[in-house]
C-alpha cells in the first residue's frame, strides 16, 4: 500500500520560515494537499492540487511538490500557525492517502 | 453556507454494525463527492471512502469488506455503515465535501462536519 512519511515534529519562531515536508514514492506525480487541524477541531485545507490556496487561507501559506517530496510553507510563521498539519495524496490507484502527521510548534 | 452535521451512536460493542449519517444543509448534495474519515485518538487521518449522487462509490481497499456508504438525494444524506466493529475502530468520524465542483473528483476536502466519536466497547 502506498505510504505518505512525514517528520513528526517541527519548530519555527515567530516571523521565521517553517517547513513541513512529506515522502512518498514518485509523489510529485500525484496531487498533494495539506490540512491544518488544531486541538479538538476538524481538519482545514490549506493547500490543494499541490500548490492552490482555498479561498480565505492567508498567503503565508504555500506548497510545492515535485520527484518524491511535497512541501508546506508558512513564511512568516505566527503563533496562530501552531497546528498539526497533515498531507495526502490519491490517484486513481492508491486512492486517498494521508500522512501520519507533524506538530508544528512555533516557539 | 454548506455545513456538514454527522450523527449516529458514540458507542458500539464489539462484533456489531456502525451506522452514521451525515446531513448536508445550505446546499444540495448533488455535485459533488462526499467522504467518511477517521481518526483514532491521538493518531492521524484515515480515509474511509466517497460517494457521488450518480452513484460512484470507491472504498479505502483496507476497509472495503467492511464498508457500505450510501446516499440519498431526498433527504440530503450520506450514510456510512461499517461492520464487525473491533477498539481499533474507535475514533472520531467526520463527513466531509470534495473540493471540486460540477462533479470534479479532487479528493481534497474543503468542508468537514464537526466529527462524531464512536468507542467500541462491551
Amino acid at each position: 500500500s502506498y505510504e505518505l512519511t512525514q517528520p513528526p515534529s517541527v519548530s519555527a519562531s515567530p516571523g521565521q520560515t517553517a517547513s513541513i515536508t512529506c515522502s512518498g514514492d514518485k509523489l510529485g506525480d500525484k496531487y498533494a494537499c495539506w490540512y491544518q487541524q488544531k486541538p479538538g477541531q476538524s481538519p482545514v485545507l490549506v493547500i490543494y492540487q499541490d500548490t492552490k490556496r482555498p479561498s480565505g487561507i492567508p498567503e503565508r501559506f504555500s506548497g510545492s511538490n515535485s520527484g518524491n517530496t511535497a512541501t508546506l510553507t508558512i513564511s512568516g510563521t505566527q503563533a496562530m500557525d501552531e497546528a498539526d498539519y497533515y498531507c495526502q495524496a490519491w490517484d486513481s490507484s492508491t486512492y486517498v492517502v494521508f500522512g501520519g502527521g507533524t506538530k508544528l510548534t512555533v516557539l | 453556507q454548506v455545513q456538514l452535521q454527522e450523527s449516529g451512536p458514540g458507542l458500539v460493542k464489539p462484533s456489531e454494525t456502525l451506522s452514521l449519517t451525515c446531513t448536508v444543509s445550505g446546499g444540495s448534495i448533488s455535485s459533488y463527492y462526499w467522504s467518511w474519515i477517521r481518526q483514532p485518538p491521538g493518531k492521524g487521518l484515515e480515509w474511509i471512502g466517497y460517494i457521488y449522487y450518480s452513484g460512484s462509490i470507491k472504498y479505502n481497499p483496507s476497509l472495503k469488506s467492511r464498508v457500505t456508504i450510501s446516499l440519498d438525494t431526498s433527504t440530503n444524506q450520506f450514510s456510512l455503515n461499517l461492520s464487525s466493529m473491533t477498539a481499533a475502530d474507535t475514533a472520531v468520524y467526520y463527513c466531509a465535501r470534495d473540493f471540486g465542483r460540477f462533479g470534479e473528483l479532487t479528493n481534497a476536502f474543503d468542508i468537514w462536519g464537526q466529527g462524531t466519536m464512536v468507542t467500541v466497547s462491551s
